[in-house]
């Protein structure tokens, strides 16, 4: 099955605790991208990938890191967790941007 | 950080009633328009992507229009049904020597009352 996981699902923390949520998809996607959605502020893009080793920033990069060493990962790190990255994490991917992205789950991240 | 106004916010219609409601983005460099369907507790799913000026897309009873040149979309459903009833996301990519990442509006929030 044609598929985006992320784990961990939901996830408590505390402040300046690293962490990474990890994200994979099984559809030989080359895009992939990570988004965080907050109530009024709608989905916001954190960072995408074109390919492997190529990373982009998004519209709200700050305290964030990714890497894509392979195809199919494209983890999220927070390298020391603040409070206001409490948020809903959406990864994504496609084979290109003209075509649409597959969202995962999400991640349900809270930071105390 | 890209303009993506959506409107209206949010939506009321009778069930059988058709209804639209409108993305607009900036017109210069434009490389692709998405729209999505995001259902409560659900991740968002693609409905349509369009790259070309004037391009149409249908599925079912839901349809998309583009139009680059002055920077607005369109998405029309028709005889809307209880389970329409989702936010509706539009997206748009740039092109800036390559394409770039994807900008979302807030959504319009569609309620379909039976």
């Amino acid at each position: 099955e044609a598929q985006v996981t992320q784990n961990p699902r939901y996830l408590i923390t505390v402040t300046g605790k690293k962490l990474t949520v990890t994200c994979s998809q099984n559809m030989n996607h080359e895009y992939m991208s990570w988004y965080r959605q907050d109530p009024g502020l709608g989905l916001r893009q954190i960072y995408y990938s074109m390919n492997v080793e190529v990373t982009d920033k998004g519209d709200v990069p700050e305290g964030y890191k990714v890497s894509r060493k392979e195809k199919r990962n494209f983890p999220l790190i927070l390298e020391s967790p603040s409070p206001n990255q409490t948020s809903l994490y959406f990864c994504a991917s496609s084979f290109t941007l003209a075509g649409g992205e597959y969202f995962g789950p999400g991640t349900r991240l809270t930071v105390l | 950080i890209l303009n993506v106004e959506q409107s209206p916010q949010s939506l009321h219609v009778q069930e059988g009633d058709s209804t639209n409601f409108t993305c607009s983005f900036p017109s210069s460099n434009f490389y692709a328009l998405h729209w999505y369907r995001w259902e409560t507790a659900k991740s968002p799913e693609a409905l349509f992507v369009m790259t070309l000026n004037g391009d149409e897309k249908k599925k079912g009873r839901i349809s998309a229009t583009l139009n680059t040149k002055e920077g607005y979309s369109y998405l029309y459903i028709k005889g809307s049904q209880p389970e329409d009833s989702a936010t509706y996301l539009c997206a748009f990519s740039y092109s800036g020597g390559g394409a770039d990442g994807l900008t979302f509006g807030k959504g319009t929030h569609l309620i379909i009352q039976p």
